[in-house]
C-alpha cells in the first residue's frame, strides 16, 4: 500500500498570502488529521476529519481551516500568512483494527513564509 | 488536559548497546493510547511502537520495547542492539480513543555512534 502522500513537499510564500496543502491518506483510511511542527512549539494538533466531517479542532486561529473530500483526501488552508506560520505541516491518516488505533504520517510540507 | 513530558533532550549510545528513553504523561481519562514515534532527518514521523492503557503487558516490536508503568504514568522506550539507523528524534505521544488528536512530548534526540 502507498503511504500518506503530502503535496507539495516545499512551499515558499510571503506574508499576507494564502496557501493550500494537500494530503492523500492511505487507501482505506477514512480519518485524516493535521499537525504543525515548529522548533519553538513542537508538534501541535490542528484538526482531524472523519467521513468529511471535522471531528476535532486544535487551538489555532480561524485562519487555519481544512476540509475532507468524499475520497478521504484532505486539504488545509492558511489565509493571511504570518511569519510565525513557517513550519512543517504533517498529515496523518489512521485505521482502527483489532490492535486499536494507529496513525501513519506523511513526509510533511515545509512552509516558509517570508 | 493531557500532557506528555520528555525530560531528556539528547541521548547518545554506542552501536549494539541498549538505550532507554524516558516519557511521563498525565491524563484523567481511562481509555487512551501511548505511542513512540521516530523522526529521522527525512522528517517523516514513523510509528515505532504503541501501547493501549488497559493492557498490562508491555508492547514489543523487534528491538523496541516499552516499560509501561500505569500508576506512575511512565512510558519509557528501550532500544536494544542500537543501530546507526536508529539515529533520530524520538517523540512520545498520548491519544484518546476515537480521536486522532495526539499530544506530543518535546522529543529526545538520539545519536547512535559507531
Amino acid at each position: 500500500k502507498a503511504g500518506v502522500t503530502q503535496t507539495p513537499r516545499y512551499l515558499i510564500k510571503t506574508r499576507g498570502q494564502q496557501v493550500t496543502l494537500s494530503c492523500s491518506p492511505i487507501s482505506g483510511h477514512r480519518s485524516v488529521s493535521w499537525y504543525q511542527q515548529t522548533p519553538g512549539q513542537g508538534l501541535q494538533f490542528l484538526f482531524e476529519y472523519f467521513s468529511e466531517t471535522q471531528r476535532n479542532k486544535g487551538n489555532f486561529p480561524g485562519r487555519f481551516s481544512g476540509r475532507q473530500f468524499s475520497n478521504s483526501r484532505s486539504e488545509m488552508n492558511v489565509s493571511t500568512l504570518e511569519l510565525g506560520d513557517s513550519a512543517l505541516y504533517l498529515c496523518a491518516s489512521s485505521q482502527f483494527d483489532r490492535e486499536g488505533e494507529k496513525l501513519f504520517f506523511g513526509s510533511g510540507t515545509q512552509l516558509s513564509v517570508l | 488536559a493531557q500532557t506528555v513530558t520528555q525530560s531528556q533532550p539528547e541521548m547518545s549510545v554506542q552501536e549494539a548497546e541498549t538505550v532507554t528513553l524516558s516519557c511521563t504523561y498525565d491524563t484523567s481519562e481511562n481509555n487512551y493510547y501511548l505511542f513512540w514515534y521516530k523522526q529521522p532527518p527525512s522528517r517523516q514521523m514513523i510509528l515505532v511502537i504503541r501501547q493501549e492503557a488497559y493492557k498490562q503487558q508491555n508492547a514489543t516490536e523487534n528491538r523496541f520495547s516499552v516499560n509501561f508503568q500505569k500508576a506512575a504514568k511512565s512510558f519509557s522506550l528501550k532500544i536494544s542492539d542500537s543501530q546507526l539507523g536508529d539515529t533520530a528524534m524520538y517523540f512520545c505521544a498520548s491519544g484518546l480513543y476515537n480521536t486522532d488528536k495526539l499530544i506530543f512530548g518535546t522529543g529526545t534526540r538520539l545519536q547512535v555512534f559507531p
